[in-house]
């Protein structure tokens, strides 16, 4: 009955690694987001996907590439992780508006805690 | 610039104490939305409210409740009679517009319930 789920719950890795991080949405909305909330709890987008078309990206290092499979589906793909790359990182959907923007309540995944060492 | 403050960093009631949060926010457009989420200490985030711009009737549910007023661009958060199960970081949110996904959230209060 998971609305929003992502894999890992916990990510511990070197730097240098390569890591993803899944997300998955039973709700049937249009729109998923990569959000990242550092240690201070600042909570900051990264990316969103509209139909599996990237439709935000915030100045968010080339590392860091999403990939939308399908629109039920929105992974995150870290390439040579630092340390500053460590904090938790959420995944959210919700239901385009009419609009083309989504300003429905976003339903946001448990959160994926990367640390890197 | 569109920005959401929250000036209390964090905040410590003891229980059935009344309690409002604050949240200004900043935005040059005439439609948007404004949000609360809750985080408690297992992490998720629980979304709480949406509200429009056009609509600044007060919201009340169960022990919370919402006054949003456009004049000062203020949407505060109060919980009655606080329980320790209310204990948790509050975020406010804006999303400035109506075609655009960016939500921008707030620096969040901590809120500590004691018994």
């Amino acid at each position: 009955d998971t609305a929003v789920s992502q894999t890992p719950k916990y990510l511990v890795t070197q730097m240098g690694n390569d890591k993803s991080i899944k997300c998955e949405q039973n709700l049937g909305h249009d729109t998923m987001y990569w959000y990242k909330q550092d240690s201070k709890k600042f909570l900051k987008i990264m990316f969103s996907y509209n139909n599996k078309e990237l439709i935000i990206n915030e100045t968010v290092p080339n590392r860091f590439s999403p990939k939308s499979p399908d629109k039920a589906h929105l992974n995150l793909h870290i390439n040579s992780l630092e340390l500053g790359d460590s904090a938790v990182y959420f995944c959210a959907s919700s239901q385009a508006g009419l609009a083309g923007g989504s300003y429905n309540e976003q339903f946001f995944g448990p959160g994926t805690r990367l640390t890197v060492l | 610039a569109q920005k959401v403050t929250q000036a209390q960093t964090e905040i410590s009631v003891v229980e059935k104490e009344d309690v409002t949060l604050d949240c200004v926010y900043e935005t040059r457009d005439t439609t948007y939305y404004l949000f609360w989420y809750k985080q408690p200490p297992s992490g998720e985030l629980v979304f709480l409210i949406r509200r429009n711009s056009f609509d600044e009737q007060n919201e009340i549910s169960g022990r919370y409740s919402w006054n949003f007023q456009k004049s000062t661009s203020s949407f505060n958060f109060t919980i009655t009679a606080s329980q320790v199960v209310d204990s948790a970081v509050y975020f406010c949110a804006l999303l400035p517009g109506y075609n655009t996904d960016k939500l921008i959230f707030g620096t969040g209060t901590r809120l500590q319930v004691f018994p």
